[in-house]
């Protein structure tokens, strides 16, 4: 998987868009960009995915430069629940197919996302 | 989103003795699973991956006869933490993929005496 590189930490008030950034400069062209977020004492959670074309889904927002070198998590209006600390991973899909993948699922450090009141 | 059923959330054994955490995925076929162990204040650390049907294969470091990985049907994986010591004390996470994304379990916090 390539390696991604996401600042420790953000801060963002409650109700404006927080923009989380993520490098990705080594991405091959058959890697996606997947974000996840995990609050505290949970399992990640699935927030969305994209190969180079900006998506948008009830969640967030990701942006995709052009070059596929780095990208955009935004959450538009953050609440105290989006607290949390958010994971840039880019790998390939799963093949799945019968038999599995031997594909890895691997986490970074992620950026801990702190929204005030 | 597909859900992923983990159990137990939490358990608490004395040093010495074996454990069994459950990972299930409710409504789809998970053909790969992925168990972590997370650190307070760390990331996610991949310990090993589980294809049905087959042996895991396990990240450098991890012991495989110390954290057993059974994934016997396309639901179901377990992990068994052997002979636990303090020192085995962790939050382990299991995650199930399906095609484009992978769900994860709520976690299983272990506490070992």
């Amino acid at each position: 998987d390539a390696k991604t590189t996401q600042p420790p930490s953000m801060d963002c008030a409650e109700g404006r868009a927080a923009n989380l950034p993520c490098n990705h400069s080594t991405i091959s062209g058959n890697e996606y960009v997947y974000w996840y977020r995990q609050i505290h004492s949970q399992g990640p959670q699935y927030i969305i995915h994209g190969l180079k074309n900006n998506e948008t889904n009830e969640m967030a927002s990701l942006i995709i430069t052009e070059d596929r070198k780095s990208s955009t998590l935004i959450l538009p209006h953050a609440t105290l629940r989006d607290t949390a600390v958010y994971y840039c991973i880019v790998r390939v899909l799963f093949s799945g197919s019968s038999g599995g993948s031997n594909y890895k699922l691997t986490f970074g450090k992620g950026t801990l996302l702190t929204v005030n009141p | 989103g597909a859900v992923v059923s983990q159990h137990p959330s939490w358990v608490i054994c004395k040093s010495g003795t074996s454990v069994k955490i459950e990972c299930r995925s409710l409504d789809f076929q998970a053909t790969t699973m992925f168990w972590y162990r997370q650190f307070p204040k760390q990331s996610l650390m991949l310990m090993a991956t589980s294809n049905e049907g087959s042996k895991a294969t396990y990240e450098q470091g991890v012991e495989k006869d110390k954290f057993l990985i059974n994934h016997a049907s396309l639901t179901l994986s377990t992990l068994t933490v052997t002979s636990a010591h303090p020192e085995d004390s962790s939050f382990y996470i299991c995650s199930a993929a399906q095609n484009t994304e992978a769900f994860f379990g709520q976690g299983t916090r272990l506490t070992v005496v």
